[in-house]
């Protein structure tokens, strides 16, 4: 089945540091990987939509210039948390399709939950 | 309000008992549901994919989908405590991968041996 990994799974960093998230499709060839972020018993909440190669998309409310997103190789896109706050702790879930895949054919990653200190 | 409502729990039931979990939208555009079940700590993992209205069923697992009442249910039989978890529902308007999927806030469940 299809794999995406996460690296790393746990970051405790202090507050005013950056911090970069991976996400790495192991098996396939993702040309689409989404950025979500869930707060303590809260839903997922789509943060951007990366495609490999092009800049990615942000949700409305998302500041793109705090939450850099890479997608340099269609099996790693990296989360980029820069000048991080104590209210940026949350886990971050990234999810990769294949590029002709259905809606129901997201992969999710195991997460990696970020706190800041 | 909220496009997908959930009713976040926790919901305790005995081991073998037949769980009822539910979601109610309001976007009538919806047309592709899901449920996720989720780990603690972990991503989520797709259980069940319907289209449009009707039921399927997956083993232990029966997904139903009411769009005339913007209603979709999972049902667990004979449920096992390897089925606690916190369980999603999500939904989207778009059938490709690309499309965004709106998600529940998710219910957590706790089977009792």
């Amino acid at each position: 089945g299809a794999v995406v990994s996460q690296h790393p799974s746990w970051v405790i960093c202090k507050s005013g540091t950056s911090v970069k998230i991976e996400c790495r499709s192991l098996d396939f060839q993702a040309t689409t990987m989404f950025w979500y972020r869930q707060f303590p018993k809260q839903s997922l909440m789509l943060m951007a939509t990366s495609n490999e190669g092009s800049k990615a998309t942000y949700e409305q409310g998302v500041e793109k210039d705090k939450f850099l997103i890479n997608h340099a190789s269609l099996t790693l896109s990296t989360l980029t948390v820069t000048s991080a706050h104590p209210e940026d702790s949350s886990f971050y879930i990234c999810s990769a399709v294949l590029g002709t895949s259905a809606v129901n054919e997201q992969f999710f990653g195991p997460g990696t939950r970020l706190t800041v200190l | 309000q909220k496009e997908v409502e959930q009713d976040p729990g926790p919901l305790s039931v005995p081991e073998g008992a037949i769980v009822s979990l539910n979601c109610t939208y309001s976007n009538s555009a919806f047309q592709y549901f899901m449920w996720y079940r989720q780990y603690s700590r972990k991503g989520p993992e797709l259980l069940m994919y319907t289209y449009s209205s009707g039921n399927k069923e997956d083993g232990r697992f029966t997904a139903q989908v009411d769009k005339s009442s913007k209603y979709i249910s999972l049902f667990i039989r004979d449920s096992q405590p390897s089925d606690s978890a916190t369980y999603l529902c999500a939904m989207s308007s778009g059938y490709s991968s690309a499309s965004k999927i709106i998600f529940g806030s998710g219910t957590r469940l706790s089977i009792r041996p």
